[in-house]
């Protein structure tokens, strides 16, 4: 939903390996989501976003999956460098209505 | 292209105090989402212009308001500032709406004392 708390899931991943985020969101009727990474001092960077009519959808390195019987989305990053580390946001979108902003979640990179 | 360009970066005002918050979104832009992001609440959505026009908005006090300028630009009021309102306060542009991929500004810092 709209609210994260203070302390943020953390997802620690070595340099080279793939990193899966998770993400549940709130209401089915949600037709669109995106996946934003923001870094420090900055503002959420647009990654990737699916429609409700696909499943998954590939980009440079990140893939994105829909699962809507669970209300589940995930966001994979493939050989995850250390510019890969930052806080990572999905999002959903019900028709006509405002963006929703799930829990972040801070992904680290270790070399 | 530019991207979408808030000021000020950093504010200081003290409490009762009112502040306006400029975002100059990327051009061909129209609609203009303010958010709100603190440690304790995440991202929140205060309100969304389109064509100058509020179209839709969230769960704030009428003491957050905004406009939208013919060319798009976009203004954030908050009047009689409480210490709560410390707050990254981010604008995001799309070229129609929420149901598409919203480009968002670094934000403007804004420190209650």
């Amino acid at each position: 939903g709209e609210n994260v708390g203070l302390h943020l899931p953390t997802l620690s991943v070595q340099e080279g390996d793939n990193s899966i985020i998770n993400c549940a969101y709130s209401n089915s009727a949600s037709d669109y989501f995106i996946w934003y990474k923001q870094e420090s001092g900055k503002g959420p960077q647009f990654i990737i976003d699916i429609r409700s009519n696909m499943d998954k959808r590939q980009g440079q390195r990140v893939t994105v999956l829909l699962n809507k019987t669970v209300k589940h989305l995930s966001l994979q990053i493939a050989a995850t460098q250390p510019g890969d580390s930052a806080v990572y946001f999905c999002a959903e979108s019900p028709p006509t209505d405002k963006l929703i902003f799930g829990t972040g979640t801070r992904l680290q990179v270790f070399p | 292209k530019a991207g979408v360009t808030q000021t000020p970066r950093y504010l200081i005002k003290t409490r009762g105090q009112q502040v306006t918050l400029s975002c100059s979104p990327i051009s061909g832009h129209r609609s203009v989402s303010w958010y709100q992001q603190t440690p304790g609440q995440g991202l929140q959505f205060l309100f969304e212009y389109f064509s100058e026009t509020q179209r839709n908005k969230g769960n704030f006090p009428g003491r957050f308001s905004g406009r939208q300028f013919s060319n798009s630009r976009s203004e954030m009021n908050v009047s009689t500032l409480e210490l709560g309102d410390s707050a990254l306060y981010l604008c995001a542009s799309s070229l129609s709406g929420q149901n598409q991929p919203q480009h968002f500004g670094d934000g403007t810092r804004l420190s209650i004392l």
